[in-house]
């Protein structure tokens, strides 16, 4: 599975929307972006997914540039309660597992 | 359903003795995944059950480490001779894997090891 870079930590105002960024640029066809996050002490739990076009649900909007080397995590009215790690990981459909890097600590700020 | 069950939440043993952790899963998941992990760090990859066949478990920290899911339902993680470089949140997950799935995994809240 394609590796990923995301910055370590990132601010942002309650409110506004958050745009977290993500680099794959090893990602080969076949593989998904999934996006995952962790609010302290808890397991990480599932936002969202996508292959090439964009994808929106009720927690979040993922942005996947045209050549699929990036991508960015839309939170779009970020509130206290989204203050935790995000993950942003490339895996192939039916891969083994998951693999987490560090992720962006994002820190909602009231 | 009530999603994926971790027991025990909070374990503090000393060195030298074994631990077991179980996991209940989703009930119609049949993969079933365990990580660990350590302060500030993201969830490490360990073993992972499709129903009862353990696929992988090459990234098994040692051999003190084992899992089983023997029915394909409930799995356990014990670890013998505990170290204290084994204290970390242990984590398990379910996934439904095949057809039009998507293949997301579901996390319990996971089970601290704390060893003395």
């Amino acid at each position: 599975d394609a590796k990923t870079t995301q910055p370590t930590s990132m601010d942002c105002a309650e409110g506004r929307a958050a745009n977290l960024p993500c680099n794959h640029s090893t990602i080969s066809g076949n593989e998904y972006v999934y996006w995952y996050r962790q609010i302290h002490s808890q397991g990480p739990q599932y936002i969202i997914h996508g292959l090439k076009n964009n994808e929106t649900n009720e927690m979040a909007s993922l942005i996947i540039t045209e050549d699929r080397k990036s991508s960015t995590l839309i939170l779009p009215h970020a509130t206290l309660r989204d203050t935790a790690v995000y993950y942003c990981i490339v895996r192939s459909y039916y891969g083994q597992n998951f693999v987490f890097g560090p992720g962006t600590r994002l820190s909602v700020l009231p | 359903d009530t999603g994926v069950s971790q027991n025990p939440r909070h374990k503090i043993t000393k060195r030298g003795q074994n631990v077991t952790f179980r996991c209940d899963p989703i009930s119609e998941h049949n993969r079933l995944y365990w990580y660990r992990q350590t302060l500030g760090q993201g969830p490490e990859f360990l073993t992972y059950f499709q129903n009862e066949a353990q696929l992988e478990k090459s990234r098994l920290l040692s051999d003190r480490f084992s899992a089983e899911r023997p029915k394909g339902s409930f799995s356990t993680l014990e670890i013998q001779r505990t170290e204290q470089g084994d204290s970390a949140m242990y984590l398990c997950a379910s996934s439904l894997y095949g057809g039009a799935n998507t293949g997301e995994l579901f996390f319990g809240e996971g089970s601290r090891l704390t060893v003395l």
